[in-house]
């Protein structure tokens, strides 16, 4: 059974610039997450998503990210303008129901250098 | 919300050496996790370990819901159990519906 799916593994863009990532979970999960890795810490929850809703984005910075999934399934997040300190990795997670009464299960990561 | 502590922050072992890595938290819990992040960022699963004890060949993990504890063990340690390890909590419904990362544990294996 395939795993959590994340793209590009790297991305290096100048500041200013426009970026995506792309998650595609493992198949039957309904909960998706997107996590954010700064060097050094533990990961912190950027938005989670049961189906195709949007459940939890109180830590996403609405000002330049977005996020969506089409059809409770695959997910983009975007980050625009990107800034200098938004560096870091970006973990997409999924489980087959609430993470509070089911396992989740993390992607390779995105590992994002604006310059 | 939910605090996560880890402890020790880093660890440097030989090969062959035993360790004990530990994660507290503040309050109940529905959901404990333990996490290996090898060199290249990946988060591998260890452990869904809520309460009770758990083995899986040289790793084993005991969660104490009641005090809020969990232990990871690691016996006849290997170069690539190198990494950070992590502990993860997440309670079922409201705003704790997520998992809660601690700091992790740095650990080092030596040859």
């Amino acid at each position: 059974e395939a795993g959590v799916v994340q793209s590009p593994r790297y991305k290096i863009i100048e500041k200013k610039q426009p970026v995506a990532f792309w998650c595609n979970p493992i198949s039957g999960h309904n909960t998706l997450y997107w996590y954010l890795q700064n060097l050094g810490q533990g990961p912190e929850l950027l938005i989670r998503y049961e189906n195709e809703e949007a459940v939890d984005d109180s830590q996403l910075p609405k000002d330049r990210f977005s996020a969506e999934r089409l059809k409770g399934v695959d997910s983009t997040l975007k980050i625009q303008p990107a800034e200098l300190g938004d560096s870091a990795v970006y973990l997409c997670a999924s489980s087959p129901a609430a993470v509070g009464r089911t396992e989740a299960f993390f992607g390779q990561g995105t590992r994002l250098t604006v310059v | 919300g939910i605090q996560v502590e880890q402890s020790p922050p880093d660890l440097i072992l030989q090969e062959g050496a035993n360790s004990t890595l530990r994660c507290n938290f503040s309050d109940s819990v529905n959901n404990l996790q333990w996490f290996h992040q090898n060199p290249w960022g990946q988060l591998i699963n260890l452990f869904y370990i809520p309460s009770g004890t758990k083995q899986n060949g040289r790793l084993s993990a005991t969660t104490v819901a009641t005090e809020r504890y969990s232990l990871l063990y690691i016996s006849s340690s290997q170069t690539t159990d190198s990494g950070v390890y992590f502990c993860a909590v997440a309670s079922y419904g409201g705003a704790t519906n997520k998992l809660i990362f601690g700091t992790g544990t740095l650990l080092a294996v030596q040859p």
